[in-house]
């Protein structure tokens, strides 16, 4: 079955540490997007990538890092420069424009 | 500032009554809109979109309507079901459906009662 994998779904780290949360698809979309979800929030965009090797800031990119070195992965590294990293974070994809298939999401929580 | 704004958080209906979730935009320059729906601990699923050179979009049980004037949209679901239960988000973007970048509003919860 084709579709966006997001591993793991819990996360825990403590405050200053890096953590990296993995997303592959195998559904050979040519971009792929990381948002962040918060209670009572909509979703924000922190990085997308059109094509592989090449990404852009979104909205919310400050202390995120992400990559693109193949076709199905785009990894997104929180950073401890990130000044609140709890959140539930979703992975996208799409085989250019929307609508995006999204993931089932990481929630990462950091004490 | 917030361009797309889902004003109600929650909305209660009965099982095979309508129900009607509401959003509205700030920013003229949108001119492709979709909705989402999200069950909790998943990720969004794709429901309708519409452009904004038409003014309704219809699929099954699903009806997006657009009112460009008053940057208002909304989604009507008839008859609505238990399983329609979830949050649905709001999304637009500029540039029609080849635009990367979508904007959010912040749901509405929905629950259907049997």
């Amino acid at each position: 079955d084709g579709g966006i994998t997001q591993s793991p779904k819990y996360l825990f780290r403590k405050e200053g540490q890096n953590v990296t949360l993995s997303c592959e698809q195998n559904l050979n979309h040519d971009a792929m997007y990381w948002y962040r979800q918060d209670p009572g929030q909509g979703l924000r965009l922190i990085y997308y990538s059109q094509i592989v090797n090449d990404f852009q800031k979104g909205d919310i990119a400050e202390g995120y890092s992400v990559s693109r070195e193949k076709k199905e992965s785009f990894p997104l590294t929180v950073t401890s420069a990130q000044k609140n990293p709890t959140a539930f974070y979703l992975c996208a994809s799409s085989p250019g424009g929307t609508p995006l298939h999204f993931g089932n999401g990481t929630r990462l929580t950091v004490t | 500032d917030q361009q797309v704004k889902q004003n109600s958080p929650s909305l209660s209906v009965q099982e095979g009554r309508i129900s009607i979730l509401n959003c509205d935009y700030t920013n003229s320059m949108f001119d492709y809109f979709l909705w989402y729906k999200k069950y909790p601990a998943e990720g969004p699923t794709f429901l309708i979109s519409i452009s904004s050179i038409k003014d309704k979009n219809e699929d099954g049980r699903f009806t997006v309507f657009l009112n460009k004037s008053a940057k208002h949209l909304s989604l009507h679901i008839v008859p609505s079901q238990p399983g329609d239960s979830a949050v649905y988000f709001c999304a637009a973007s500029v540039g029609g459906g080849s635009n990367y970048k979508l904007t959010f509003g912040k749901g509405t919860l929905l629950t259907v009662n049997p």
